[in-house]
């Protein structure tokens, strides 16, 4: 079976606060790929990162960094010093090596107030 | 902008209907996904072509069938149509392996009335 789970479904923090969004996943595959994706209000699906299972090294990006535990089966994402524009819905997706299906999580909404 | 477009952005039609979603890929990209976002089901996966075959199906309804034309692009058809079929169309392609991103279009938004 494949399963995200992203249980934090909304979130808000003031401008300059770190956040940290929570992805859990399930795969019975031991190889298996992990995606992170923004909807913001404009409502296009944006590609944040991809990360295969066996790469555990946490990545940085400008504001952005991801933490893929295999131990725990997680791939959480946060982001250091929110600002508005940060504001949407964030979604973690799962493939894993023995299908094409590409599932994803509810999503969690992400509001930056100012 | 994705590379990805879909016609149209919006539809509204009646009960019992039956509609045409449109999908072409990115220059390049012979993997198309198709995605149905609504509020009480999330995103979720309908159907995925590679080249004109059908490689992958997810939760698509019966009154659902797509397929992928020789040029690539794809086309949604749902027919039939239920209240609760109205949700947030999306396309997406890729290159076509497993570990590549998608890129989705922007969708088409279906209310059914």
């Amino acid at each position: 079976a494949q399963k995200v789970t992203q249980a934090q479904t909304e979130i808000s923090v003031v401008e300059k606060e770190d956040v940290t969004l929570d992805c859990v996943y399930e795969t019975r595959d031991t190889t298996y790929y992990l995606f992170w994706y923004k909807q913001p209000p404009s409502g296009e699906l944006v590609f944040l990162i991809r990360r295969n299972s066996f790469d555990e090294q946490n990545e940085i990006s400008g504001r952005y960094s991801w933490n893929f535990q295999k131990s725990t089966s997680s791939f959480n994402f946060t982001i250091t010093a929110s600002q508005v524009v940060d504001s949407a819905v964030y979604f973690c997706a799962l493939m894993m090596d023995s299908s094409y299906k590409l599932i994803f999580g509810s999503g969690t909404r992400l509001l930056v107030r100012p | 902008d994705s590379g990805v477009t879909q016609t149209p952005k919006h539809l509204i039609t009646a009960t019992g209907q039956r509609v045409t979603l449109r999908c072409s890929p990115r220059s390049g990209d012979l993997s198309v996904y198709w995605y149905q976002q609504s509020l009480d089901q999330g995103l979720q996966f309908l159907i995925q072509y590679y080249n004109g075959e059908e490689r992958a199906k997810g939760n698509i309804l019966e009154r659902f069938s797509a397929q992928q034309f020789p040029d690539l692009h794809s086309e949604l058809n749902l027919s039939s149509l239920e209240l609760g079929d109205s949700a947030l169309y999306f396309c997406a392609s890729s290159v076509g392996g497993r570990s590549e991103k998608l890129f989705f279009g922007s969708g088409t938004q279906l209310s059914v009335l």
